[in-house]
Order: structure tokens, then C-alpha cells, then sequence
């Protein structure tokens, strides 16, 4: 298999549940990225990893926590989450920080 | 503030149109512009744009900066509803290639 993929593709959590997204890049790429993508809304870049270190969090709520085990796996853990956090949740690959990005087919997740 | 203005936000059109998307930034230290085609739910990649008044070509897409007018266009000819998608506009900000600054996206509709 190659490209991004991310697991599940779709979740309906409530606002007490923990959850996991996973991502999975076969690209050989050394940077990670987490976006948010909400209806009416940009690209909101939440958190980068390079070479398995993060190297960028934007003011992201502490209800998700990223966690990047090797260069290839991404988790974004959730936990307590709103409902104004449901949005489809894309991860994405680079070879680099610099490099063209490219995306996994996104988790939807809703949030009741 | 960076900003990256897509026009329009949404067009129908029936096959066999071309049809024009417009892109414009404001970013200081511009190094390129990045077109991305997404449809269902992952961006895929589309053209990498660094120097003005250079065509990138792919097939019936085309797509050309101008860095003087700060805006770039991404042409579709002989339109088909496999091109039906949202086409998104990115441009990574000032001295941090990590973060875009992205579009709200046109919304293609082809019809047959």
C-alpha cells in the first residue's frame, strides 16, 4: 500500500469519550502534519512533526494530543472533546518541513 | 496579515466549458503557491508554483503565477464531471515554510 492513510474515516464520539486517529504514511517522508478542516472554513494547521519531533503546535486546545512514535505513524488522541470540534481531520506527509504536502483521505469526525 | 483569496467560491458549468479559478495572496517573502484538487475528502497535489509567467501543465489543467499582480490562475479545458471537486489555493507564510496560508477553496460543479 502507499500514500497516507488514515483510520478510522469516519467517528461519532461523545463529549466523555477518548478516542485515537491514526495516520500512516508510505512515503518515506520525515515531517507529519495534523490539519483541521471545518464547513465555511481554511485549512487550520494544528500540529507539525519532523523527524518524529514537534516542531509546531498552534495554539491547540490540550484535549488533542499528538503523539508520533516513528517517522511513519501519527496518533492525534482526543479526549473530552466539544462539539465544535467536529471536522474532517486530515493528516499529511512531506519529505521535508519545505517539501510539497501531501494528504491522507481525512477522518470525519463528529462530536455530540 | 497573510491571506490567500480564492475566486469564486463556488461555479457549475456543464462539460466541455474551460473554466478559469483564480488565486490571490498577500504573503510577505513569497516562495511559491501551491494548488491542491479535493475531492470527497483528500487534497491531492496539483502544481507548484515559483516563478512568474511560467505555465505548469497537466493534462487539461494548467496553471500560471504572476508575481507582480500577486495572484495566480488555474485553467480547466473540455471540463469533465470528474473534475467536479473543490480547488484549493496554498502559499506557505513568511520564513516558515511549515505553515499554509490557504484559500476557502472554489467549489467546481460540472455537470453532464
Amino acid at each position: 500500500e502507499t500514500g497516507v492513510t488514515q483510520t478510522p474515516r469516519h467517528l461519532v464520539m461523545g463529549m466523555t469519550n477518548k478516542k485515537s486517529l491514526k495516520c500512516e504514511q508510505h512515503l518515506g517522508h520525515n515531517a507529519m502534519y495534523w490539519y483541521k478542516q471545518s464547513a465555511k472554513k481554511p485549512l487550520e494547521l494544528m500540529f507539525v512533526y519532523s523527524l518524529e519531533e514537534r516542531v509546531e503546535n498552534n495554539s491547540v486546545p490540550s484535549r488533542f494530543s499528538p503523539e508520533c512514535p516513528n517517522s511513519s505513524h501519527l496518533f492525534l488522541h482526543l479526549h473530552t472533546l466539544q462539539p465544535e470540534d467536529s471536522a474532517l481531520y486530515l493528516c499529511a506527509s512531506s519529505t521535508t518541513v519545505t517539501d510539497t504536502q501531501y494528504f491522507g483521505p481525512g477522518t470525519r469526525l463528529t462530536v455530540l | 496579515e497573510d491571506k490567500v483569496v480564492q475566486s469564486p467560491l463556488s461555479l457549475v458549468v456543464h462539460e466541455g466549458d474551460t473554466v478559469t479559478l483564480n488565486c490571490s495572496y498577500e504573503v510577505t517573502n513569497f516562495r511559491s503557491l501551491l494548488w491542491y484538487k479535493q475531492e470527497k475528502k483528500a487534497p491531492t497535489f496539483l502544481f507548484m508554483l515559483t516563478s512568474s509567467g511560467i505555465e505548469k501543465k497537466s493534462g487539461r489543467l494548467s496553471s500560471i503565477l504572476d508575481k507582480k499582480e500577486l495572484f495566480s490562475i488555474l485553467n480547466i479545458t473540455a471540463t469533465q464531471t470528474g473534475d467536479s471537486a473543490v480547488y484549493l489555493c496554498a502559499v506557505p507564510n513568511a520564513g516558515n515554510n511549515r505553515k499554509l496560508i490557504w484559500g476557502l477553496g472554489t467549489s467546481l460543479a460540472v455537470n453532464p
